[in-house]
């Protein structure tokens, strides 16, 4: 079936430490990934994306990296802060016909302890 | 500025009735998106369109009736058959899925 999962819904990380969060998809379909942001009342925020054809995609103190071999995807933050507890979820693009379309996962809850 | 914008912010149902919730984005993006947010939760695809005219059932699409007869407008229903319909709706457009900051939904 089409789904995206995350290993751990819940890390819990020393501020100025790096994070690591994981997602699993299971469609080997889908083209595209994405990582998003959300906030607590707020609608998500994109943070970066990566297309299939690549391994690795940097941004400002994140990366996403793409196994395609086990389909995984991960998001690292770098020296995290504060104002990066969030929820953060992985979507992929997934083609399913004539049409595609974004597949979510259920989120991982990052909490950064001063 | 360009952007997609969601309204109302909150919205109260009582039962048996139809509600709408609107969203509408100036950024000309053809896709179009609405998910249901549950608390602690992921998000669900109730509909989505790709083109003017066109959608197609997400993964729970009962008791929802979406339009798409501008480009810019892909206003969601949610009727009375939808048995459980507090949530949080979010819309989004774009390949990338910029999402609007939701409407509320709760049912009094």
């Amino acid at each position: 079936g089409e789904s995206v999962g995350l290993h751990l819904p819940t890390l819990s990380v020393q501020e100025g430490d790096n994070s690591i969060i994981n997602c699993a998809y299971s469609n080997s379909a889908s083209d595209y990934f994405i990582w998003y942001k959300q906030e607590s009342g707020k609608g998500p925020q994109f943070i970066i994306d990566i297309r299939s054809n690549m391994d690795k995609r940097q941004g400002q103190r994140v990366t996403v990296l793409l196994n395609k071999t086990v389909k995984h995807l991960s998001l690292q933050i770098a020296a995290t802060q504060p104002g990066d507890s969030a929820v953060y979820f992985c979507a992929e693009n997934y083609y399913g016909g004539a049409t595609n379309k974004l597949i979510f996962g259920t989120g991982t809850l990052l909490a950064v302890q001063p | 500025d360009g952007g997609i914008t969601q309204s109302p912010k909150y919205l109260f149902r009582k039962e048996g009735q139809n509600v709408t919730l609107s969203c509408e984005q100036n950024l000309n993006h053809d896709a179009m998106y609405w998910y249901r947010q549950d608390p602690g939760q992921g998000l669900r695809l109730i509909y989505y369109s790709q083109i003017v005219n066109d959608f197609q059932k997400g993964d729970i699409a009962e008791g929802y009736s979406v339009s798409r007869e501008k480009k810019e407008s892909f206003p969601l229903t949610v009727t009375s058959a939808q048995k459980n319909p507090t949530a949080f709706y979010l819309c989004a457009s774009g390949h990338k899925a910029f999402f609007g900051q939701g409407t509320r939904l709760t049912v009094v």
